[in-house]
């Protein structure tokens, strides 16, 4: 029973313009939310996180927001650029070590 | 180059022959984690190790043992290889939890006949 759910399989989006991948959870234990990118034939990469304790977290292109009431989580990116186009998988972790990762949304960034 | 390896990548065996796929990190990290990705599934934990001789099953350890005797190394066993083990394993390295990035191996392919 996945806990973590990253319900749009794919998602395809104009250079330029902004991306937005979505995230839900059931489990409320988990501390820390973390979203990788993965390219093809190469290991997963991190790019931002967010802890339980703030609602948005900012690096460059890329924010984070969490909504825990709703136990939602997004990423936004912008602009979106080519080198974009990857696997983006959230995941959720606590203090412990434990983690549990979405199923991955293949986002493809077109010209 | 700080980096996570693992070996070997490319692995064909056969049901039941025993087998280990290495993992190795240059970075001291404190903890180590094995994922495998499937299909639809993404990444889920096998095993974590939060030091050296702490082990702790993920969600899916069923099939694999693991070991911690050194900092720097985490292999992953699997005794008696079975065909629903065929995935894309991940190795992964931090220097502690929660909030902590991971850092990932390049990926062992395995397919068990």
């Amino acid at each position: 029973d996945q806990q973590v759910k990253q319900n749009s399989p794919s998602l395809s989006v104009q250079e330029g313009r902004i991306s937005i991948l979505n995230c839900d959870y059931t489990n409320s234990m988990f501390d820390y939310f973390l979203w990788y990118k993965k390219y093809p034939a190469e290991g997963p990469t991190f790019l931002i996180s967010i802890s339980s304790i703030k609602d948005k977290n900012e690096d460059g292109r890329f924010t984070v927001f969490l909504n825990k009431s709703a136990k939602h989580l997004s990423l936004h990116i912008v602009p979106s650029q080519p080198g974009d186009s990857a696997v983006y998988f959230c995941a959720l972790t606590d203090s412990w070590g434990k983690l549990q990762f979405g199923a991955g949304t293949q986002v493809v960034v077109t010209p | 180059e700080a980096q996570v390896t693992q070996n070997p990548r490319y692995l064909i065996t056969v049901t039941g022959k025993k087998l280990t796929v290495t993992c190795s990190q240059n970075m001291n990290h404190e903890y180590m984690s094995w994922y495998r990705q499937d299909p639809g599934l993404g990444l889920r934990q096998i095993y974590y190790s939060m030091n050296v001789e702490v082990t702790d099953k993920g969600d899916v350890p069923e099939g694999y043992k693991v070991s911690r005797k050194e900092k720097r190394n985490f292999p992953l066993i699997l005794e008696s290889p079975s065909p629903n083990q065929t995935s894309l394993y991940f190795c992964a390295s931090s220097p502690g939890t929660g909030g902590h990035e991971q850092f990932f191996g390049p990926g062992t392919r395995l397919t068990v006949l």
